[in-house]
């Protein structure tokens, strides 16, 4: 167990629909990081946030979108899903905001758009 | 922009054979470079790091070492096992100071058979 946690692990929805995927820090941490994971784009850097602030956006769709609450939980909300959103979705925390020494992984969202 | 380039997969190797796999990369500045492994079902794990130029970083037994003058982090080891039978993503941090995600190269397939 790394100490991030992601809920759900799987989710299947229907196109167009609009899905949340949560992630849970390790105690401590302060960061949280999003990534895709899929078949023909790998991994791919989303968007971080810093306590409860927007810091760095990746290639993360218009149609995507993230927060941070207070109690460092954040949430990225799909929306309008289409079938080429099918991917693992996964988020890292960090207790800092610049990091040069390495992320926590959780274990991933799997979503499947039919 | 920032890249990683990995050789692609799948490697097969036999119990106790020598691995290499190639990672180079582009990026400005200097990056702090990093090997995570992925075993099914799993996220990542962060393997090994290095964060200056002629670093080695190892654990594990795996071992890459920061070669700036190739811009490589080729990750070795000398005897493999079963148990080492996993992806394996080299990625890159940008230096200076930014809240950017980390960059990946698109992972290698490594199996290992007895």
């Amino acid at each position: 167990d790394s100490g991030v946690t992601q809920t759900p692990k799987h989710l299947i929805t229907a196109t167009g629909q609009r899905v949340t995927l949560r992630c849970s820090p390790r105690s401590g941490d302060l960061s949280v990081y999003w990534y895709q994971q899929s078949l023909d784009q790998g991994l791919q850097f989303l968007i971080h946030y810093y306590n409860g602030e927007e810091r760095a956006k990746g290639n993360i769709l218009e149609r995507f979108s993230a927060q941070q609450f207070p109690d460092l939980h954040s949430e990225l909300n799909l929306s309008s899903l289409e079938l080429g959103d099918s991917a693992l979705y996964f988020c890292a925390s960090s207790p800092v905001l610049v990091n040069n020494y390495g992320y926590t992984f959780g274990s991933g969202t799997r979503l499947t758009v039919v | 922009g920032n890249s990683v380039t990995q050789m692609e997969g799948p490697v097969t190797l036999s119990e106790e054979a020598f691995l290499t796999i190639n990672c180079t990369y582009t990026a400005t500045g200097y990056p702090s470079l990093f090997w995570y492994v992925q075993y099914p079902g799993e996220g990542l794990q962060l393997l090994l790091k290095a964060t200056k130029a002629d670093d080695k970083g190892s654990n594990k037994g795996f071992e890459a070492t920061y070669r700036k003058e190739t811009t490589s982090f080729h990750l070795e080891k000398g005897s493999v096992q079963v148990s080492d039978s996993a992806v394996y993503f080299c990625a890159l941090k940008e230096g200076g100071g930014g809240a950017d995600g980390l960059t990946f190269g698109k992972g290698t397939h490594l199996i290992i058979q007895p």
